[in-house]
């Protein structure tokens, strides 16, 4: 069974821009967080979504933004990039009783 | 405000040798708790969980430990091994298997 996909793995932005960041969970599994991966600060819950609708929110301003496909895929936004968010950004699918992670992208705000 | 803490950001252990890792909470809420291990440049990967309604969980060379009085948990691994260095996070979950609360993580480098 193929694990959780992120794509693109590395982006390199500036201030003010916009990224997008993709998600392709575990088949199957129908709910997908996102977390946040600063230095010293671990992982930030984004949100969560669950059948195409955000379920559970973290305290992040809302230029993060997020949705998610019929198939379960999900996508992940982010408006007016600042530098402090540059960061790993980490998605994860829900199975029975824990989260499986993908390898996350890497955002660089110049 | 930080409701889960790692505060030791690093440890260092001879190979062989036990390692622990210590991790507290703020939230009496929280009843299901998770260890993370971490490479760099990959995904965290799931080590072990815990209920609280256990104080041990078993696994191989990981056990974890759970002091709900003290709102505390720690992750033994014994031996160590030096495939075992990697930075480790706790998270900590309130009856939602969605959302977690992560701790700041440890990294820990066994020396062979």
């Amino acid at each position: 069974k193929a694990g959780v996909t992120q794509t693109p793995r590395y982006l390199i932005k500036t201030r003010g821009q916009q990224v997008t960041l993709s998600c392709s969970p575990i088949s199957g599994h129908r709910s997908v967080s996102w977390y946040q991966q600063t230095p010293g600060q671990g992982l930030q819950f984004l949100f969560e979504y669950f059948s195409e609708t955000q379920r559970n929110k973290g305290n992040f301003p809302g230029r993060f933004s997020g949705r998610q496909f019929s198939n379960s895929r999900s996508e992940m936004n982010v408006s007016t990039l600042e530098l402090g968010d540059s960061a790993l950004y980490l998605c994860a699918s829900s199975g029975a009783d824990t989260q499986y992670f993908g390898p996350g992208t890497r955002l660089t705000v110049l | 405000d930080q409701q889960v803490k790692q505060n030791s950001p690093s440890l260092s252990v001879q190979e062989g040798r036990i390692s622990i890792l210590n991790c507290d909470y703020t939230n009496s809420m929280f009843d299901y708790f998770l260890w993370y291990k971490k490479y760099p440049a990959e995904g965290p990967t799931f080590l072990i969980s815990i209920s609280s309604i256990k104080d041990k969980n078993e696994d191989g060379r990981f056990t974890v430990f759970l002091n709900k009085s003290a709102k505390h948990l720690s992750l033994h691994i014994v031996p160590s091994q030096p495939g075992d260095s990697a930075v480790y996070f706790c998270a900590a979950s309130k009856g939602n298997f969605n959302k977690f609360y992560f701790g700041s993580g440890t990294k820990l480098n066994v020396k062979p």
